[in-house]
């Protein structure tokens, strides 16, 4: 079965500390995973996808398909990051949907 | 510009009614769905169509059912709505058989069943 999993509701974190949401997937094939992101009253949009492989406003994420973890990280965190954000894993076969995991607060405090 | 848009920002209906939330999109996708997002519980996927008149169940249908008579609109419709219902409802759209292509969400709406 495939399932995401974010093992943390809210991180807490205060500007300028390292960041890092750790997403770990189940699935036997091989995944296509994203990382979205939903910002206070905006609507959920894509931050970044694996393949890629490109740092989208200073994130990254590196697919360890050994730990079948896609964690996302960030260096330096900025108050405008907080918001809420979801892994998510779509097997990669014509006519599926995406899973998402349940989502992480993170919360960037000056 | 990709646009999907949702009929409503905000609803509230009573227990038993007929509920109906419609989708548009304006980008020609092949793929529509509908996912409930609740505090603790993430996304949730209920139905999702990869094409006119076809639809696939997700995660969690029971309750619900959808409607996708043209490619641009998706329809989900509560045959009698139930306070456990209560939610805010996303619409999503994507183009179909392209590999890490991005789904695109509508603002949500959020339902009140009283």
């Amino acid at each position: 079965a495939q399932r995401v999993t974010q093992p943390e509701k809210l991180l807490s974190v205060f500007k300028g500390a390292p960041v890092e949401l750790k997403c770990n997937y189940s699935y036997s094939g091989s995944p296509e995973l994203f990382w979205y992101v939903q910002y206070s009253r905006q609507r959920l949009q894509l931050l970044l996808r694996h393949i890629s492989r490109e740092s989208i406003k200073g994130f990254t994420a590196d697919l360890n398909k050994g730990e079948t973890s896609f964690h996302l990280k960030k260096p330096f965190a900025q108050e405008e990051d907080s918001a809420m954000y979801y892994c998510a894993l779509r097997a990669n076969q014509a006519g599926t949907a995406l899973i998402f995991g349940k989502g992480t607060t993170l919360s960037v405090s000056s | 510009d990709v646009k999907v848009t949702q009929s409503s920002r905000y609803l509230v209906k009573r227990t038993g009614e007929k509920v109906f939330l419609e989708c548009v999109q304006d980008m020609d996708h092949e793929n529509m769905f509908w996912y409930r997002q609740d505090p603790g519980l993430g996304l949730r996927l209920i139905y999702f169509s990869y094409d006119v008149k076809m639809k696939e169940k997700g995660d969690i249908p029971e309750g619900y059912s959808v409607s996708r008579e043209k490619k641009e609109r998706f329809s989900l419709i509560l045959e009698s709505a139930s306070t456990n219902q209560t939610s805010m409802y996303l619409c999503a759209s994507s183009y179909r058989d392209r590999a890490f292509d991005e789904q695109y969400f509508g603002p949500g709406t959020r339902l009140t069943v009283t």
